[in-house]
């Protein structure tokens, strides 16, 4: 199956600095990502969708100064969290279509804020 | 506004039972239906997608069928292993914004102990 490349898978940072997470899809390319965000035993809620050479479009209720997107090409998208505090601590996964159907996921990346 | 539902939440049985993991969508009008596995701490694997035009899909000792009409999805796991122990997802796109977007369930998680 297609894959998809996240990292790092986990990351440790202190509060008030700036986090970059990378997603890459290794196999095919994507005009699209997105990004989501799980809490523990909670499912994946939709953050934004990542769009190759345009701006990201974000859900309601989700800060776009405080999750810089940027899908500088086909294959890659990377989601900032800027000034990063406790509360940003998550679990983070971002997810590519191939041919507009099948999702694939990446890894995830375990966000703690200390 | 497309709400997805699974039960059960969670389900522990013993190694060997066949088991049967419910998805329960209310907009019909969708053109596929997709089922992921997440482990713990783990992005998401793909496990089948189910095209709006098929009845159901097969892949090893996993069977899931779609009844779109009614709104509903099963995924079918025959004697099941210790190894099959993870959260399982369905997910059905939503068209928003110019894209299809995922909207999942809050999963079931499953246990099997030996």
């Amino acid at each position: 199956g297609a894959v998809v490349s996240q990292h790092p898978s986990w990351v440790i940072c202190k509060s008030g600095t700036s986090v970059k997470i990378e997603c890459r899809s290794l196999d095919f390319q994507a005009t699209t990502m997105f990004w989501y965000r799980q809490f523990p035993k909670q499912s994946l809620m939709l953050m934004a969708t990542s769009n190759e050479g345009s701006k990201a479009t974000y859900e309601q209720g989700v800060e776009k100064d405080k999750f810089l997107i940027n899908h500088a090409s086909l294959t890659l998208s990377t989601l900032t969290v800027t000034s990063a505090h406790p509360e940003d601590s998550s679990f983070y996964i971002c997810s590519a279509n191939r041919g507009n159907t099948e999702a694939f996921f990446g890894q995830g990346t375990r966000l703690t804020v200390v | 506004k497309q709400e997805v539902t699974q039960i059960p939440a969670a389900l522990s049985v013993p190694e060997g039972e066949n088991l049967v993991l419910n998805c329960s969508f209310t907009d019909s009008a969708i053109y596929n239906l997709q089922w992921f596995r997440q482990d713990p701490g783990k992005g998401l694997t793909s496990l089948l997608l189910i095209q709006s035009s098929q009845r159901e899909q097969t892949s090893g000792r996993l069977n899931a069928s779609l009844d779109k009409s009614s709104g509903r999805s099963t995924l079918y796991i025959a004697a099941s292993q210790p190894g099959d122990s993870a959260t399982y997802l369905c997910a059905v796109p939503r068209f928003s914004g110019g894209y299809n977007k995922l909207i999942f369930g809050a999963g079931t998680r499953l246990a099997v102990h030996p």
